[in-house]
């Protein structure tokens, strides 16, 4: 059973912080979701990595694909209050075509 | 836009009961996929569907079921309801691998 840990699990910073989340597997993947969800609504997909030591920017937001392609990390400049949610990672097994493992989520909360 | 919408946002049952969780998407998606969301836990999987009438056990699949007779339908079947199942239920769809869409989610209580 593939494990998929993500730290840390609770984060509260200001408004206009830095901040750095993680995302760990014990297997490999192919490749590597990761979404945000906002309260009483479903996730909502952010990114999608697929190469090893891959790197992409949606505005404030760093996606870093490890190069071993065991781990990533969510990286938010200037942390503002629309930012807060849970932030979940999933990724895909090779071999498990079209199902996604999940992590158990970092709850980002950004206060004023 | 993508539309996946699950038939209650709240719903409370008792013990014992028969539960129907329904969900519809609107993108002639071929996979659709039932979890369970708890604190601390994360997204775990009961059964997914990559096919009308086609069905895979997920992680945590007893005390479920699951029918997909029409390819926008994936409906979550509680046979006989108990309070471990208290919890948040999301559907998705996708079609092939990539990007799954979610629907708002059924917070279920059993008392």
């Amino acid at each position: 059973t593939q494990l998929l840990e993500q730290s840390p699990q609770f984060l509260s910073i200001q408004e206009g912080e830095n901040l750095t989340v993680y995302c760990n597997s014990s297997s490999v993947f192919s490749s590597l979701q990761w979404y945000r969800q906002e309260p009483g609504e479903g996730p909502v997909l952010l990114v999608t990595v697929v190469t090893g030591g891959e790197v992409k920017k949606l505005k404030r937001l760093t996606f870093q694909f490890g190069d071993a392609r065991k781990d990533s990390s969510l990286h938010i400049t200037a942390a503002q209050p629309g930012d807060t949610g849970l932030y979940l990672c999933a990724v895909e097994y090779t071999g498990t075509a079209s199902k996604l493992t999940f992590g158990t989520g970092t709850r980002l909360q950004v206060t004023l | 836009d993508v539309k996946v919408t699950q038939s209650s946002r709240y719903l409370v049952k008792r013990t014992g009961e028969k539960v129907f969780l329904e969900c519809v998407q609107d993108m002639d998606h071929e996979n659709m996929f039932w979890y369970r969301q708890d604190p601390g836990l994360g997204l775990r999987l009961i059964y997914f569907s990559y096919d009308v009438k086609m069905k895979e056990k997920g992680d945590i699949p007893e005390g479920y079921s699951v029918s997909r007779e029409k390819k926008e339908r994936f409906s979550l079947i509680l046979e006989s309801a108990s309070t471990n199942q208290t919890s948040m239920y999301l559907c998705a769809s996708n079609t092939g691998i990539g990007e799954q869409y979610f629907g708002p989610g059924t917070r279920l209580t059993v008392t």
